[in-house]
């Protein structure tokens, strides 16, 4: 089955610390790997993709396929970092169709 | 400049009554997507086109229909709204590409009273 946990729906921390939203995954296969954010009042959007191996906004992730995890990391957190943050797997057939974990609200207090 | 956009942001129906939600791109992306999202739950995809090629989920139930008139504009039609339809519904494209970039539109909440 393919499947995309996240185990913690809400995050809290202060401002300066460090911040690991985590992501697990069940596929079979190579899988596509994205991290996808909602601020508030705005849409969802891509926030980063696995194959780029890229930081974003401070914001890095490492696909671990021995432990099937995805988990997204910052080393200081901002109060603009506040939002919603899914994960998601390119689910298998059709055309780069999305699964998402049920999501992360990371709350960044000052 | 919003490239995914949906109509309306709100929508209020009645129990049974038919609905149909509107999506429009400018994006010119060849795969356009409905996805359903319950209060704290993840986005669930309902179906997908690819062009006009019609891609249902296999739990997608049969109460859901959708159009792609053309490439721009695709429809969500609920056709007799239960007060578990209640949710919202997300638009999304992108091209037809490995590791590709979806773009989402600000959804429609649906509220079935």
């Amino acid at each position: 089955a393919q499947r995309v946990t996240q185990p913690e729906k809400l995050l809290s921390v202060f401002k300066g610390a460090p911040v690991e939203l985590k992501c697990n995954y069940s596929y079979s296969g190579s899988p596509e790997l994205f991290w996808y954010v909602q601020y508030s009042r705005q849409r969802l959007q891509l926030l980063l993709r696995h194959i780029s191996r890229e930081s974003i906004k401070g914001f890095t992730a490492d696909l671990n396929k021995g432990e099937t995890s995805f988990h997204l990391k910052k080393p200081f957190a901002q109060e603009e970092d506040s939002a919603m943050y899914y994960c998601a797997l390119v689910g298998a057939g059709g055309y780069n169709k999305l699964i998402f974990g049920a999501g992360t609200r990371l709350a960044v207090h000052p | 400049d919003a490239m995914v956009i949906q109509n309306p942001r709100y929508q209020v129906t009645q129990f049974g009554k038919p609905v149909t939600l509107s999506c429009s791109q400018t994006l010119n992306h060849n795969v356009m997507y409905w996805y359903q999202q319950k209060s704290s739950q993840a986005p669930k995809l309902l179906f997908h086109y690819y062009d006009k090629d019609f891609n249902n989920e296999a739990d997608t139930p049969d109460n859901f229909q959708s159009r792609r008139p053309n490439t721009s504009f695709c429809f969500l039609d609920i056709r007799s709204p239960g007060l578990g339809d209640a949710a919202m519904y997300l638009c999304a494209t992108s091209r037809a590409a490995m590791n590709t970039e979806a773009f989402f539109g600000q959804g429609t909440r649906l509220t079935v009273v």
